[in-house]
């Protein structure tokens, strides 16, 4: 497995504003990704971040309303912009890492973002 | 579009009881499956995963689950629960050879001492 760190654990922002969320990792990973975990619901994949090339959005997101940077292999951003109350949610970031047969998905604690 | 089915939404148990937690997917295809749990200010960690071979899988702390092709399913199984085994479960399955994760709404089980 790896070590997957995120900051901040948790924010408070008005509306209006942004949040950037950073997720670091212990080892070189190609594959990471951002989800949403929103209150009683369950998790929804925002972007896939490869390093070197551009986030690939699920339906739904979109990069000025998320935008993702990945500028090495070991560290990525995620920036939720112009905050509504429907932002509040938890984000995660998880990295894929190879092992054995198939590749799996581990990921970090999660950034709790409230917005008033 | 895939999608993940997980019919239990809370779950109470007393402590030794046996559990079975449903989970089945829409996907016709190869599939990667997956249970993760969320013990209660932890994160999100793999409790098992299935991609080949033997249907019945085991995993950590005792947990195992079977995979059904036929019935498009992949429950969890652990025989007798404990106090610690309170958290929410997410099955989760990737398919058609892509990494996307497509989670389930998540079971909270409630172990009682």
């Amino acid at each position: 497995s790896a070590v997957i760190s995120q900051k901040p654990s948790r924010d408070i922002c008005q509306r209006g504003t942004s949040l950037t969320i950073q997720c670091q990792v212990d080892s070189q990973v190609t594959m990471m990704f951002w989800y949403r975990q929103q209150p009683g619901q369950s998790l929804t994949l925002i972007a896939t971040a490869n390093q070197g090339s551009e986030a690939t959005y699920e339906s739904g997101f979109v990069i000025d309303k998320f935008p993702i940077s990945r500028p090495n292999l070991t560290f990525s951003t995620l920036t939720v912009s112009n905050l509504s109350p429907e932002d509040s949610s938890i984000y995660l970031c998880s990295v894929e890492l190879a092992g054995g047969p198939t590749d799996t998905q581990y990921f970090g604690p999660g950034t709790r973002l409230t917005v008033l | 579009a895939q999608s993940v089915s997980q019919h239990n939404h809370h779950v109470i148990l007393s402590e030794a009881a046996s559990l079975e937690l449903g989970c089945n997917y829409s996907y016709g295809g190869t599939v990667n499956l997956f249970w993760y749990v969320q013990y209660p200010g932890q994160h999100l960690q793999l409790l098992l995963k299935y991609f080949s071979g033997d249907p019945l899988v085991k995993g950590i702390k005792g947990f195992e689950a079977e995979f059904i092709k036929s019935k498009f399913s992949f429950n969890l199984r652990k025989p007798s629960v404990q106090w610690s085994d309170t958290a929410e479960y997410f099955c989760a399955v990737n398919a058609g050879g892509f990494q996307k994760l497509v989670f389930g709404t998540g079971t909270r089980l409630l172990v009682s001492p």
